[in-house]
């Protein structure tokens, strides 16, 4: 099994353009998260799925998008990037009840 | 608002000392908490749970609710255990984790 999966592992964008980061598990776990990770702050929740069909705002959802495709695929959109979205992202999933959280490798985004 | 603090963003020991890395929660009810773990071009994984009450690698967590602290120890610090360390609470039922800020250990040979 590959875990939690994630692309791209780094991007590079100029403010204002858009992009879509891609988060896949193959655990059949029916919860799914996205956090940033920035110096000083840990990780902060951005959005969450609790179940397919189903998205939440989290701590930090300003600027960002998410769209639940399934019970596999959980994928983040950033519609205008601005330098405050320089962080790495971090895609988790868990079974929501045992509360341990599976993560991704991360993607590093820079934007400039 | 639910809060994990972790007062030191790094900790710098000497192998074979002992470790403690600290963490404190604001929660009135009784809390879920967890120590994350995260090692050099690692994923970041669970390294254990006040619930079980196990030892992971050597590390233990005890829950203190008078000081709400659930401080990370470990007797012995060796290399290998050079990382970063979250402590987290869960908040509500959807499996939602609340990070601290993070410590980053540092064991020196």
């Amino acid at each position: 099994n590959a875990g939690v999966t994630q692309t791209p592992k780094f991007q590079v964008l100029k403010t204002g353009q858009s992009m879509t980061l891609q988060c896949a598990q193959d655990m059949n776990h029916n919860s799914m998260y996205w956090y940033r990770q920035d110096p000083g702050m840990g990780l902060r929740l951005i959005y969450y799925s609790a179940s397919e069909g189903t998205t939440d705002k989290g701590e930090v959802p300003n600027g960002y998008n998410v769209s639940r495709l399934n019970k596999r695929e959980f994928s983040l959109r950033l519609e205008s990037a601005a330098p405050s979205q320089t962080s790495v992202y971090f895609c988790a999933s868990s079974t929501g009840k045992s509360y341990e959280q599976y993560f991704g490798p991360g993607t590093r985004l820079t934007v400039t | 608002a639910q809060r994990v603090t972790q007062p030191e963003k790094l900790l710098s020991v000497f192998k074979g000392a002992p470790v403690e890395l600290k963490c404190n929660y604001s929660y009135s009810g009784s809390p879920e908490l967890f120590w994350y773990v995260q090692y050099s071009r690692q994923r970041l994984q669970l390294l254990l749970r006040h619930i079980s009450r196990e030892s992971i690698k050597g590390f233990t967590a005890d829950l203190n609710k008078g000081e709400t602290s659930f401080h990370l120890k470990k007797p012995f610090a060796q290399e290998e255990d050079s990382a970063m360390y979250y402590c987290a609470h869960l908040s509500g039922n959807t499996g939602k984790l609340i990070f601290g800020q993070g410590t980053t250990l540092q064991v020196k040979p």
